[in-house]
């Protein structure tokens, strides 16, 4: 089984759609989880931490479920600019001082007008 | 100011060349990374220091050798490249360990290596 899964897309929305991704992770021991954001040709940047209780950035809701270990996110009335690839990131601590960031493969989103 | 700088941009090069691809970042953070994102856009790690110290070595042929001589700067050197080389690689670099939670990583622009 992968350790961080994501279904590639790639999702074709139109402008003001709502649409969300899901992304599952393996290993039960993870501590924290992220939602990266890469565009094309560019440098994955932090979209938003995920944090147990859910949290919410204005058109952007995250919501982690430790039980079914899965990761979502929310995208409210879609914009053009929306266009790019979702990374889901967890992290993995192998006991001490000693863990990794794994990077899910990103789920393509495209919105159209 | 650049926060997580990498050069070159690009990078053309013939197969069994030796390339060096360096990194800066100027965020005072202790902890730096290199990723390759390949072809299909999988992003993995290769190694990862720490104030200096090699803390994450993932299994990555010993062609690759990363060089950190001092916490803002880590580079990356290959030898005798090859063909599967081919890739964007990112430099990273994060204020603590990657075993602390909640501990964002801000990533270079990459450098696209392509190997002919």
């Amino acid at each position: 089984r992968k350790e961080v899964e994501q279904d590639p897309g790639p999702f074709n929305v139109p402008e003001g759609a709502t649409v969300a991704f899901n992304c599952t992770y393996s290993n039960s021991a993870s501590q924290s989880f992220f939602w990266y954001r890469q565009d094309c040709r560019k440098e994955p940047k932090l979209l938003m931490s995920v944090y147990s209780s859910g949290n919410e950035d204005g058109r952007f809701t995250a919501q982690l479920n430790r039980a079914s270990q899965y990761i979502s996110l929310l995208i409210r009335d879609s914009k053009l600019s929306d266009s790019a690839t979702y990374l889901c990131v967890v992290n993995y601590n192998y006991g001490g001082s000693q863990g990794n960031l794994i990077f899910g493969k990103g789920t393509k989103l495209s919105v159209k007008p | 100011d650049t926060a997580v700088s990498q050069t070159p941009k690009y990078l053309v090069t013939q197969m069994g060349n030796d390339k060096s691809i360096k990194c800066e970042q100027n965020l005072g953070h202790d902890t730096m990374y290199w990723y390759k994102q390949d072809s299909k856009k999988f992003l993995k790690i290769m190694f990862s220091y720490n104030n200096k110290e090699l803390i994450i070595n993932e299994t990555v042929p010993n062609r690759f050798s990363p060089k950190s001589p001092d916490k803002a700067h880590l580079n990356l050197h290959i030898n005798s490249l090859e063909l599967g080389d081919s890739a964007v690689y990112f430099c990273a670099s994060s204020q603590d360990r990657p075993s602390r939670s909640y501990n964002e990583q801000f990533f270079g622009p990459g450098t696209r290596l392509t190997v002919l």
